[in-house]
């Protein structure tokens, strides 16, 4: 099945720089890969989609890119705010719903004043 | 909008009891997906359920079930819970039988003693 390898575990900066956080993954039939969100005691919010036939995507502050012939895709923050504090994941999938997402373990990413 | 529902919110359960927890999806979502996240890991996929119908499970034992109802809710059973059971679990909708554009619930924390 799919594996998902996320790094780092833990990533600190500081206000307005940015931060990058990588994952790859095992499955070249994997054709979704979304970001999630999680802030304490709250599910995981989608915060940024790419599907394979794109090879980067942004939303203000947030971009994704993916590169499918190394298998890895990264989220990139840029101006950092204290609110992007939070627990991020990465997750594949095939898209077909049979074998749900493949999530990464998690980046706590903490945003130094 | 309401969102995604789950409830109970918390709930204890001794060892070889058996537990039921319950999603609501966003109104018009038909795909009901749960997935179980234990502390500091990403959320494992456990079933899909789009009409009604089982469309993908994950790598868990038989002690766990669900099914989904004709107005798309959904239950999740586990029985004989093991402490390793214990955990955060989350109910994701969606349109349609597909990954794409999840949202997730804000999970039931189940703590098996």
């Amino acid at each position: 099945g799919e594996n998902v390898e996320q790094h780092p575990s833990t990533l600190s900066v500081q206000e307005g720089d940015s931060a990058v956080i990588k994952c790859t993954y095992s499955d070249s039939a994997s054709n979704y890969f979304p970001w999630y969100k999680q802030e304490l005691g709250k599910g995981p919010q989608l915060i940024i989609d790419i599907r394979s036939n794109v090879g980067e995507k942004k939303d203000q502050r947030i971009a994704v890119t993916l590169n499918k012939t190394a298998k890895h895709f990264s989220l990139h923050i840029t101006e950092t705010q204290p609110e992007d504090s939070a627990v991020y994941f990465c997750a594949a999938s095939k898209g077909g719903g049979a074998d749900g997402l493949t999530f990464g373990k998690g980046t706590h990413l903490i945003i130094q004043p | 909008d309401a969102g995604v529902t789950q409830s109970p919110t918390h709930l204890i359960k001794t060892r070889g009891q058996h537990v039921t927890l319950r999603c609501s999806p966003i109104s018009g979502h038909k795909s009901v997906s749960w997935y179980q996240q234990v502390l500091g890991q990403g959320p494992q996929f456990i079933f899909q359920y789009y009409e009604k119908e089982e469309r993908g499970r994950g790598n868990f034992p038989d002690r766990f079930s669900a099914r989904q109802f004709p107005n798309y809710s959904s239950e999740l059973n586990v029985n004989a819970l093991l402490l390793g059971d214990s955990a955060l679990y989350l109910c994701a909708s969606s349109l349609e039988r597909i990954d794409y554009g999840y949202t997730f619930g804000s999970g039931t924390r189940l703590t098996v003693v």
